[in-house]
């Protein structure tokens, strides 16, 4: 079956700070790959997103490159805000053998970020 | 310009007392997800709707059912929460594809005393 990892967290880290939040997948179709992020309290958005092999989504100074050769989606900032405190859930969606699988998503576990001035 | 809309945003309810969540959308989408979340967990799915076609998850407990009336609304009813229940609920909504976007709504966070 499809599964997502992400590195362990929580990840604290002091402002301008470079960061890697690390996600590896496992599916069985052609997956797309999302990020997504939760601040406090609120419902979960949209990121960035990458639907083939080799792309690179990218969104508010975010980049994540589709890596099939090592199943991996690795999100990084090259200088983090305070404001970007929240908590960050790779995700995947597949297609499934003998029908759609209606954008259902699996989700990695998440990763904690505390970003300190 | 609120696309996925949740109602209410906080709810208390009483141990085995039935409630209902409403979630409404404004992009015409195709499927609503419902997901269940815990302290900063991972979203996990309890059911979605491809247009009135209903696909239950298969370790939904049976207490939690849905309705979905139209393309705009969709309902989420528990049927006797239990203090397990307590948890913050999502809605989703996306055109169905596997490369496509779900856009969440804010979330009702449940108590049950």
């Amino acid at each position: 079956g499809n599964s997502v990892t992400q590195m362990e967290g929580p990840v604290t880290l002091s402002e301008e700070a470079f960061l890697t939040i690390n996600c590896t997948y496992t599916a069985t179709g052609y997956p797309s790959l999302f990020w997504y992020v939760q601040y406090p309290g609120e419902g979960l958005q949209l990121l960035l997103k990458a639907t083939k092999a080799d792309d690179k989504g990218s969104n508010k100074g975010f980049e994540a490159t589709y890596r099939k050769e090592t199943t991996s989606f690795h999100l990084e900032k090259g200088s983090v805000q305070v404001s970007d405190s929240a908590v960050y859930f790779c995700a995947l969606s597949d297609t499934y053998a003998g029908g759609t699988s209606y954008g259902k998503l699996t989700f990695g576990q998440g990763t904690i970020l505390t970003v300190h001035p | 310009d609120a696309m996925v809309i949740q109602n209410p945003r906080y709810q208390v309810t009483q141990f085995g007392k039935p409630v209902t969540l409403s979630c409404s959308q404004t992009l015409n989408h195709n499927v609503m997800y419902w997901y269940q979340q815990k302290s900063s967990q991972a979203p996990k799915l309890l059911f979605h709707y491809y247009d009135k076609d209903f696909n239950n998850e298969a370790d939904t407990p049976d207490n939690f059912q849905s309705r979905r009336p139209n393309t705009s609304f969709c309902f989420l009813d528990i049927r006797s929460p239990g203090l397990g229940d307590a948890a913050m609920y999502l809605c989703a909504t996306s055109r169905g594809s596997r490369t496509d976007t779900q856009y969440f709504g804010p979330g009702t966070r449940l108590t049950v005393l």
